[in-house]
Formats: C-alpha cells, sequence, structure tokens
C-alpha cells in the first residue's frame, strides 16, 4: 500500500468553527489531491497540488483552502465550517509522469460531522 | 464539462458468474481511465489504467477496455467471488490529473 495518511480520521465540530485536516505522504510523489465523498454525487475535486506552494482549485473549492510548505504534507482547511461540509474526506497522490504509472493513490478518507 | 455514468447502480451475482460494469464519459478527450475498487468505510484501490492510447488492461480476473470514441468503458470481471463483493467507481483524467469520478456500482456477490 501507498504511504499515505490522513489526521484526524474521524472529527466532530461545530458550525462555524475552523477545521484543518492533514494528509501525509511517504512516497516523495509530486501531486497531492483532496476530494470528498458525498451519498450522490460520488467523489469530487476540492483542491490539488502539483508541487511545494503550487495548488489550484478543483469543481467544489468554495470554503475550502489548502497549503503545501512540504512535499509529504498537504493540508486542507475549513475556513469556517458548515454543515454542507459534513463528508468523507479523502487525500490521494500521484507521481505525475504521464503514462503506466500514472494512477493515483488514495488515503483511508476523514469523516468530518459538522453540527 | 466532463460526466462519468456508471451503470447499473447496483448488482447481485451468485458466486461464479462472469459480470460486466459499465462506465461512459461525456467528452471523449481524456488522458487516461481509472477503475477503482472500494470497500464500506474505506478508501479506493486502484485496479487498472488504461491510457487513451489503449485498448483494454488486464489484471488477475479483471478486464478494462476502452472506446474513446463512443465514450464509453467496461470492466469485466470473471468467475466472480464474495471477495470481489465491493463499489467498483471508474474515474478519467481530462488533462489536470485530477479525475472526475462517477457514482459506483455496488456489487454484491452472493455465497
Amino acid at each position: 500500500d501507498a504511504g499515505i495518511t490522513q489526521s484526524p480520521r474521524h472529527k466532530v465540530t461545530e458550525t462555524g468553527t475552523p477545521v484543518t485536516l492533514r494528509c501525509h505522504q511517504t512516497e516523495n510523489h509530486r501531486y497531492m489531491y483532496w476530494y470528498r465523498q458525498d451519498p450522490g454525487h460520488g467523489l469530487r475535486l476540492i483542491h490539488y497540488s502539483y508541487g511545494v506552494k503550487d495548488t489550484d482549485k478543483g469543481e467544489v473549492s468554495d470554503g475550502y483552502s489548502v497549503s503545501r510548505s512540504k512535499t509529504e504534507d498537504f493540508l486542507l482547511t475549513l475556513e469556517s465550517a458548515t454543515s454542507s461540509q459534513t463528508s468523507v474526506y479523502f487525500c490521494a497522490i500521484s507521481e505525475g509522469q504521464r503514462g503506466p504509472r500514472e494512477t493515483q493513490y488514495f488515503g483511508p478518507g476523514t469523516r468530518l460531522l459538522v453540527l | 464539462k466532463q460526466e462519468v455514468t456508471q451503470i447499473p447502480a447496483a448488482l447481485s451475482v451468485p458466486e461464479g458468474e462472469n459480470l460486466v460494469l459499465n462506465c461512459s464519459f461525456t467528452d471523449s478527450a481524456i488522458y487516461n481511465l481509472q477503475w477503482f475498487r472500494q470497500d464500506p468505510g474505506k478508501g479506493l484501490t486502484s485496479l487498472l489504467l488504461i491510457q487513451s492510447s489503449q485498448r483494454e488492461q488486464t489484471s488477475g480476473r479483471l478486464n478494462a477496455s476502452l472506446d474513446k470514441s463512443s465514450g464509453r468503458s467496461t470492466l469485466y470481471i470473471a468467475a466472480s467471488q464474495p471477495g470481489d463483493s465491493a463499489t467498483y467507481l471508474c474515474a478519467v483524467d481530462t488533462g489536470r490529473r485530477a479525475l472526475t469520478f462517477g457514482s459506483g456500482t455496488r456489487l454484491q456477490v452472493q455465497p
């Protein structure tokens, strides 16, 4: 299994509070991604990073920010959590080289409940 | 905007059957298509990646085909086993390396 950990694995928070989720990889992969998974919507991209300090928005980026100060860590911050951000959040990584090894590897997920 | 559809949404088969899962996408300008497996409460596990120049990929009892011009992919599972029970997701990369996912097919293989 690819070395990807997410912390925390479960979190309950209140509306209006900031929340930071962490993704840590030991594979030295260039690309890192944050997705959310919701019933009826599947997985949707929030933000991704193509290098240290290089990030871009995904399909559902409103209300989220990210930072990547080291190759191995990618942080997702909910600036002011809302109930609509209750979801399961997955981090993924990929090498970034086009070709047969381009697959993405996923972390175990973080279950977030916003009350 | 790329949209990915998977049919059926759920499937229940007896052990030993061969089965086909379908995936369709609206924009044929893709770099690759990937099939994943997700067990309940778990992350996604990559099964197969088909590059846009390829027609199919095989791994053990799994075979995935790609018809880019018609916007279709199929995942064929031979001799299904109860351990194959999971949700199967297809996803396409349209150039940004980030994936657009279908909603998945939930497979139950009955012993």
